[in-house]
């Protein structure tokens, strides 16, 4: 059973730094992953789309990477900006007859980033 | 604009009072999916459909229902609310019939059953 595994819950810093989220999970048959931002109250933003064949992506002052055989992505924010404050959720869709029907979520990482 | 619009936003509703939320998508996905979002618990997949009159069991479906009778429209209906259903609930959409693309999803309906 796949799971996914946000590290860390919570993250606070000053505007200007460049930052790092991090996600793994236990199961390397992925057909995909994909990193969503969460404003309070609001839906799933999709920020990157890295498939299962990528190393990563990049938009903006974002870049996601992608390690399959180890298990690991990451999402980098360069110079963050307080309207960068939101919940990062990572999510892995399987591949093989059972595992792509649905997205598989971490619990997300909450950054809060200070004028 | 591409999107996935659910109705109400919010609901409040008493136990046993049937109910429905709606979620359409504008971009001819073949795929859509409902999930329940709880603390602690992060995102659940209740129900999914590969495509229209397509419809199969997520993790958590014990006491809601979906069809799909047309492409753009997913409906979820609670025929029995109970407090349990209490939750936050985002509709999703993907094409995948040259594989999977990327997944929109709504922006969510607060449900509360007292």
């Amino acid at each position: 059973k796949q799971e996914v595994t946000q590290i860390p819950a919570a993250l606070s810093v000053p505007e200007g730094e460049n930052l790092v989220l991090n996600c793994s999970f236990t199961d390397s048959a992925i057909y995909n992953l994909q990193w969503f931002r969460q404003d309070p109250g609001k839906g799933l933003t999709s920020l990157l789309l890295i498939q299962s064949s990528q190393r990563e992506q990049t938009s903006g002052r974002l870049n996601a990477s992608l390690d399959k055989s180890s298990g690991r992505s990451t999402l980098y924010i360069a110079a963050s900006q307080p309207g960068d404050s939101a919940t990062y959720l990572c999510a892995v869709r399987g591949s093989g007859n059972t595992g792509f029907q649905k997205l598989v979520f971490g619990t997300g990482t909450r950054l809060l980033v200070s004028p | 604009e591409a999107q996935v619009t659910q109705n109400p936003r919010y609901l409040i509703t008493v136990t046993g009072k049937k109910l429905t939320v709606t979620c359409s998508q504008n971009m001819n996905h073949e795929y859509m999916s409902w999930y329940r979002q709880d603390p602690g618990l992060g995102l659940r997949q209740i129900y999914y459909s590969m495509n229209v009159e397509v419809t199969d069991k997520g993790d958590v479906p014990e006491g809601y229902k979906v069809s799909r009778k047309e492409k753009r429209n997913f409906p979820l209906i609670l025929e029995s609310p109970s407090p349990n259903q209490t939750s936050l609930y985002f509709c999703a959409s993907s094409s995948w019939g040259q594989g999977f693309t990327e997944a929109f999803f709504g922006q969510g309906t607060r449900l509360t059953v007292v």
